[in-house]
């Protein structure tokens, strides 16, 4: 089935810091989506990207959609301590149902 | 901001029980979902529901896992016969019908299997 790595796993960075994660799959996805997830939460949309190539920011988010559609990065700046969480990249696979399949998470810690 | 909620948050139950863990999806949703996540673990796809039917499963939505929206708002997941490792965030989503339309997430159920 399809599957999303994602890089790093876990990243542990002092307040103030930029930080750069990245999801990549074997498979062409129509849409990407990344999400937060604190403990004992669910997922929460952060961006979604629609078009291959797009580069989307929110606040100090950004994230860009793979001109292959097979991947997709995500920006931090200026991390603070509330960043902390599991981001977790989702491809969206068409067709009639439009599931979710999500990466593997990268662990976010920060320092402050 | 409407959003989908979930009951009960969590719950405990012995295993060989049914469990029934029962979700309100966002009103104007038509497509509705359960996911599961195990602790520490990537979100799963377990189920999608459209139109009063099952439009998709995965290979984990076995014959112990049903679904039902048993009236207008409800979207129900129940377990039967609970195992050990069925012990996990169970996660209730909808979305719009226009292709393309982000999926929005509950809060989850927490389900221990003991």
């Amino acid at each position: 089935g399809q599957q999303l790595n994602q890089s790093p796993q876990s990243m542990f960075i002092q307040e103030g810091e930029d930080v750069s994660m990245n999801c990549t799959s074997s498979s062409i996805f129509n849409t990407w989506l990344w999400y937060k997830q604190d403990p004992g939460e669910g997922p929460v949309l952060l961006i979604a990207l629609y078009k291959a190539g797009e580069l989307t920011s929110n606040g100090r988010l950004t994230a860009q959609f793979g001109i292959t559609r097979k991947d997709s990065f995500l920006n931090i700046s200026a991390s603070i301590p509330s960043d902390v969480g599991i981001y977790f990249c989702a491809g969206l696979y068409g067709g009639a149902t439009n599931k979710l399949i999500f990466g593997t998470g990268t662990l976010l810690a920060v320092q402050p | 901001e409407p959003e989908v909620t979930q009951t009960p948050s969590h719950q405990v139950t012995q295993m060989g029980q049914e469990v029934i863990l029962r979700c309100v999806p966002i009103s104007n949703h038509l497509y509705f979902y359960w996911y599961r996540q195990i602790l520490g673990q990537k979100v799963e796809f377990l189920v999608s529901f459209y139109n009063n039917e099952i439009s998709e499963k995965s290979e984990i939505f076995d014959d112990q896992f049903s679904v039902e929206r048993p009236d207008g708002s409800n979207f129900t997941l129940k377990i039967r016969s609970t195992k050990l490792e069925d012990s996990a965030m169970y996660f209730c989503a909808s979305r719009t019908a226009h292709s393309g339309n982000t999926i929005y997430f509950g809060e989850g159920s927490w389900l221990t299997v003991v």
